[in-house]
């Protein structure tokens, strides 16, 4: 199985300011035959089910504010949330779909400062 | 817009089996892919597996003894069955939509929390 590893855990960022997330695959989900990564991120708030935020690792789902944007290749990458805003808090979660069992990271909980 | 909907009893007893179904609307269950993916009290989220339209599926290695998916395109919706279930089984479950094999998930149920007690 890939295993998909987060950093921080948990993260508290003032409001207006810039939040990173770190996402890390134990092997790299970029297929070369088409130069895309099989990577996703989700957004969950309490009492809510996941919501998907960004796919192909850097393209962003319809209606997601642009404020938040995806990066990375390979093994490693980032969700960047440019200017925090107060809905913004929730837990990310990192999620490969490059090979079952697909698998997500253990989650990063996002808080004001 | 499509929409998910979990079904199913809330509490399972030890060594039973757990069965959910997810009912479709606002679209067809024919052409994508459709799992079952399960969250643990302060854990992360565990795929379980997907059934496709025509009832072809994947599971999870670790869960696969135990999984059994299935699907009704006539009703549009599909279902889980976990056997011999313990406590670590106790979890919400969602359903969710991919859009094929490798694919994200983008549409999602509200969730069903599943207890798993004597």
């Amino acid at each position: 199985d890939i295993v998909m590893t987060q950093s921080p855990d948990s993260l508290a960022v003032s409001l207006g300011e810039r939040a990173t997330i770190n996402c890390k695959s134990s092997q790299s989900v970029l297929y070369s035959s088409n130069n895309k990564n099989y990577l996703a991120w989700y957004q969950q708030k309490p009492g809510q089910p996941p919501k998907l935020l960004i796919y192909w690792a850097s393209t962003r789902e319809s209606g997601v504010p642009d404020r938040f944007s995806g990066s990375g290749s390979g093994t490693d990458f980032t969700l960047t949330i440019s200017s925090l805003q107060a809905e913004d808090v929730a837990l990310y979660h990192c999620q490969q779909y490059y090979t079952p069992p697909y698998t997500f990271g253990q989650g990063t909980k996002l808080e004001i400062k | 817009q499509v929409q998910l909907q979990e079904s199913g009893p809330g509490l399972v007893k030890p060594s039973e089996t757990l069965s959910l179904t997810c009912t479709v609307s606002g679209g067809s269950i024919s052409t994508y892919y459709w799992s079952w993916i399960r969250q643990s009290p302060g854990k992360g989220l565990e795929w379980i597996g997907y059934v496709f339209h025509s009832g072809s599926t994947s599971y999870n290695p670790s869960l696969k003894s135990r999984v059994t998916m299935s699907v009704d395109t006539s009703k549009n919706h599909f279902s889980l069955k976990l056997s011999s279930v313990t406590a670590a089984d106790t979890a919400v479950y969602y359903c969710a939509r991919s859009l094929g094999l490798y694919s994200r998930f983008d549409y999602w149920g509200q969730g069903t929390p599943v207890t798993v007690s004597s």
